[in-house]
């Protein structure tokens, strides 16, 4: 398997363009997590689905910011409008969840976003 | 609050050593911790994974440890090697949700 892949790898934009990053999770993996990585917060959850479905949003830092699952094979985060502090590394993840926790996750190499 | 600490912030280390990163958690009602690497520019991989129920894990030169009481992990590295030298995190699930340290930057000087 190729793993966890996502596009762009890196994305330098103005602000208040809108923003796509995409995400195709390991197949079989019925659990996607969308990260966010900075230099002064690290690591933050923004959101995950399980079976397509989006389980916890509560880290998605504003409306600006929306995600969508429309199937096993392909998530997306949004930003719209983008600002110079969405400046990050954007993670997507992924794993099988055949239980309660969450299991090993399976990280993709991340979306570097530069907004001007 | 759960909260995540990662001690030393960094390491520098001669090839050859063992050393140990450390990891505290505030609320030690977790599923299971775990202990990722990440080469600069690249994504998070997954070292190893301790259930709640265990004590510790190994794999190679790696061994993990969980004291879930005493809220600590510790990651001991056998015999290091100048290809370890990377960021090392912990991440402690509560539920569904993992919460990350701000990790130890390893250098391993050949």
């Amino acid at each position: 398997d190729a793993g966890v892949i996502q596009s762009p790898r890196h994305e330098v934009t103005e602000m208040g363009q809108e923003v796509t990053l995409r995400c195709k999770p390991i197949s079989g993996h019925n659990s996607l997590f969308w990260y966010r990585q900075t230099m002064m917060r690290g690591l933050e959850l923004l959101i995950y689905f399980n079976n397509n479905v989006p389980i916890d949003d509560s880290g998605m830092p504003e409306d600006r910011f929306s995600a969508k699952m429309p199937n096993a094979s392909f998530s997306t985060l949004k930003i719209q409008p983008s600002e110079p502090r969405d400046s990050a590394v954007y993670f997507c993840a992924s794993n099988p969840r055949t239980g309660a926790d969450t299991g090993e996750l399976f990280f993709g190499e991340g979306s570097r976003l530069t907004v001007l | 609050k759960q909260e995540v600490t990662q001690i030393p912030a960094a390491l520098s280390v001669p090839e050859g050593e063992n050393l140990v990163l450390n990891c505290s958690f505030t609320d030690s009602a977790i599923y299971n911790l775990q202990w990722f690497r990440q080469d600069p520019g690249k994504g998070l991989t997954s070292l190893l994974l301790i259930q709640s129920s265990q004590r510790e894990q190994t794999s190679g030169r790696l061994n993990a440890s969980l004291d879930k009481s005493s809220g600590r992990s510790t990651l001991y590295i056998a015999a290091s090697q100048p290809g370890d030298s990377a960021t090392y995190l912990c991440a402690v699930e509560y539920g569904n949700k993992l919460v990350f340290g701000a990790g130890t930057i390893l250098r391993v000087k050949s």
